[in-house]
């Protein structure tokens, strides 16, 4: 395993209530991201960082934040969650110099 | 904007043959291209990583080649086993912060 711990990995959740999905890492890795997916799309980016408190958007990002305030730990909310969120995200890692990417497993959630 | 193909969408084959999966990409200028293996309900799990200054890379009874001009890349699977049944992505890192861009993946059955 490549250290990393999604939490929760199971949520059913109401729409329109705040929803903070937890990625951690051991590894010390510099950049952190997270990813959905869904049937016929498959991984779609939704934000990344490159640093403590350095992060960016991805291609999908309306309706999520994040945050990295320390180094092993990056956080997905969605502020208000809606159906359209019901997905599996990802959080992977990567060290840097274009090595290999590793993924957690997954948090499946579903809003109702 | 980058976008990734992967052909065949499924794929069955009998036990002990060999076969190739497909990945086409549009834009040429890519640092690296990753190959991941997803079981059902699970994370993905790092199969080869070939840079894009490499032709190929190896692992056990897995090659993937790579040619970047043409937008290409195999990942060859010889004397296939039941236990290789699982979804296969490919993904390719352009631009900055080492971001991925997935195909849908190739949903590969190996029967017995």
């Amino acid at each position: 395993d490549a250290g990393i711990t999604q939490s929760p990995r199971h949520k059913v959740t109401e729409t329109g209530t705040p929803v903070t999905l937890r990625c951690h890492q051991t590894e010390n890795h510099r950049y952190m991201y997270w990813y959905r997916q869904d049937p016929g799309h498959g991984l779609r980016l939704i934000h990344y960082s490159y640093g403590v408190k350095d992060t960016d958007k991805g291609e999908v990002s309306d309706g999520y934040s994040v945050s990295r305030s320390k180094t092993e730990d990056f956080l997905l909310t969605l502020e208000s969650a809606t159906s359209s969120q019901t997905s599996v995200y990802f959080c992977a890692i990567r060290g840097g110099g274009r090595g290999e990417a590793f993924f957690g497993q997954g948090t499946r959630l579903t809003v109702v | 904007k980058q976008e990734v193909t992967q052909i065949p969408a499924a794929l069955s084959v009998p036990e002990g043959e060999n076969l190739v999966l497909n990945c086409s990409f549009t834009d040429s200028a890519i640092y690296n291209l990753q190959w991941f293996r997803q079981d059902p309900g699970k994370g993905l799990t790092s199969l080869l990583l070939i840079q894009s200054s490499q032709r190929e890379q190896t692992s056990g009874r897995l090659n993937a080649s790579l040619d970047k001009s043409s937008g290409r890349s195999t990942l060859y699977i010889a004397a296939s086993q039941p236990g290789d049944s699982a979804t296969y992505l490919c993904a390719v890192e352009t631009g900055t912060a080492s971001k991925l861009t997935f195909g849908t993946g190739t949903r590969l059955q190996v029967t017995l």
